[in-house]
């Protein structure tokens, strides 16, 4: 079955410990981005990744850290230094090269996380 | 850099009746236009884009969008909603580097 899986659905998080979201893709699309939600405040680009072993911080990148190691997976760690993590975390994936149909980003269905 | 501006949180709407959202939009060159639905505690769903050529585009769901460069906007509509279209709507703009900048959202209530 294709598509973005984003696990788990949710997660709880204590005070001072680290926590990695999972998103892994059978789209062999080269682009993945992490955007966070919340409420009346659309979506927040944290990190992205155009290619594999390469990313660059978003418009919110502090208190969070990824990997690309894989084509298929772009974990994201929300470290102790995010002070206020709780919120909805969406994974999506984009082909790149030429084409502007390139541009068009799929999502995956989200993690909810929640401070203890 | 782009970015979106979504005048409206929240919308009401009886079943049956029409729906506009509207989306006004800040960037220097024809950029790429998106808009996406979200029903609670899901992912995106893309309902349509904008690239070049014709100016209403249609998309899934029965819904449509007009581009008006003078405007700076990309409203989306339909003619009649359906309670199922109960949902937050959300407008983005791309650019050559592949990013897109999203709205804040409109949240669409649908009474019986």
């Amino acid at each position: 079955d294709g598509g973005i899986t984003q696990s788990p659905k949710y997660l709880f998080r204590k005070e001072g410990q680290n926590v990695t979201l999972s998103c892994e893709q059978n789209l062999n699309h080269d682009a993945m981005y992490w955007y966070r939600q919340d409420p009346g405040q659309g979506l927040r680009l944290i990190y992205y990744s155009q290619i594999v072993n390469d990313f660059q911080k978003g418009d919110i990148a502090e208190g969070y850290s990824v990997s690309r190691e894989k084509k298929e997976s772009f974990p994201l760690t929300v470290t102790s230094a995010q002070k206020n993590p709780t919120a909805f975390y969406l994974c999506a994936t984009s082909g790149t090269g030429a084409g502007a149909a390139k541009n068009i980003q799929y999502f995956g269905a989200g993690t909810r996380l929640s401070v203890l | 850099a782009q970015s979106v501006t979504q005048p409206d949180i929240h919308i009401t709407v009886s079943e049956g009746a029409s729906l506009e959202l509207r989306c006004n939009y800040s960037y220097g060159a024809t950029p790429y236009l998106f808009w996406y639905v979200q029903s609670p505690g899901q992912g995106l769903q893309l309902l349509l884009k904008y690239f070049s050529g014709d100016t209403l585009v249609q998309g899934i769901k029965g819904f449509e969008a007009e581009f008006k460069r003078s405007q700076s906007s990309f409203n989306l509509r339909k003619p009649s909603v359906h309670w199922s279209d109960a949902a937050e709507y959300f407008c983005a703009v791309g650019a050559l580097d592949y990013k897109l900048s999203f709205g804040a959202g409109t949240t669409v209530t649908v009474r019986a």
